[in-house]
């Protein structure tokens, strides 16, 4: 089937604006994941869910970073009043199972710009 | 915070030569994984070695792990301009609540035809 999916691919948005990333994982994959890469950076770990369960979301920068994967499929992440340092590329993953031990596929990213 | 470091942090080689990569990295895992990624594009799995395994081959890859050293090596034989990307080892902890994967800063590898 189609891999891992999200839109918008680009997003613009001024300060203070709220953005929605959205993620289309593969098709049955328990676990997904949000990477926040920065430019020149390797993706940093922002959170994590199993199913619908978000088990881990320590990376999260600060309270105005939220994700849901309210069905154990789909998820979002949002962003409340974006400053210019939420710039970066933010990735989507998914594995089988579980993300430690199985392959993590990712998706082609959304680029975020805040003005 | 990110556990694994490439090593180098460029390479820049003519078509044709090999391609050496170096990871280390810092607790015990899992298994690790090597990805590339295209400039602006998403990141493309290309093999993922168990903490119990000490080489494994797909295609013109090569990987090693030496768990007593906590390192890893990529080697791409006979590169291609195509195999022109940043690489990325990642590691998933051992025994971690966490299903995370933790992210080196990349080898960016430059293969002129």
């Amino acid at each position: 089937g189609a891999g891992v999916s999200q839109s918008p691919r680009y997003k613009v948005a001024k300060r203070g604006q709220d953005v929605a990333l959205r993620c289309d994982p593969i098709s049955g994959h328990v676990s997904l994941f949000w990477y926040q890469q920065a430019l020149g950076q390797g993706p940093e770990f922002l959170t994590y869910f199993q199913n619908e369960a978000q088990l881990d979301k320590s990376g999260l920068p600060s309270d105005r970073f939220f994700a849901e994967r309210p069905e154990g499929s789909v998820s979002t992440l949002k962003i409340q009043r974006t400053q210019q340092e939420d710039s970066a590329v933010y990735l989507c993953a998914s594995s089988l199972r579980d993300g430690a031990r199985d392959t993590q596929y990712f998706g082609p990213g959304t680029r975020l710009t805040v003005l | 915070s990110q556990q694994g470091e490439e090593d180098p942090q460029a390479l820049s080689i003519q078509e044709g030569e090999n391609a050496t990569m170096n990871c280390s990295y810092k607790t015990s895992i899992n298994n690790l994984q090597w990805y590339r990624q295209n400039s602006g594009r998403g990141l493309v799995h290309l093999i993922l070695i168990r903490s119990n395994e000490r080489e494994k081959h797909s295609g013109r890859l090569r990987v090693t792990l030496d768990t007593s050293k906590k390192s890893s090596s990529l080697l791409i034989t006979a590169s291609r301009a195509a195999d022109t990307a940043s690489y990325f080892c990642a590691t998933g902890l051992y025994g971690g609540s966490q299903g995370n994967l933790i992210f080196g800063k990349g080898t960016k590898l430059s293969v002129k035809p």
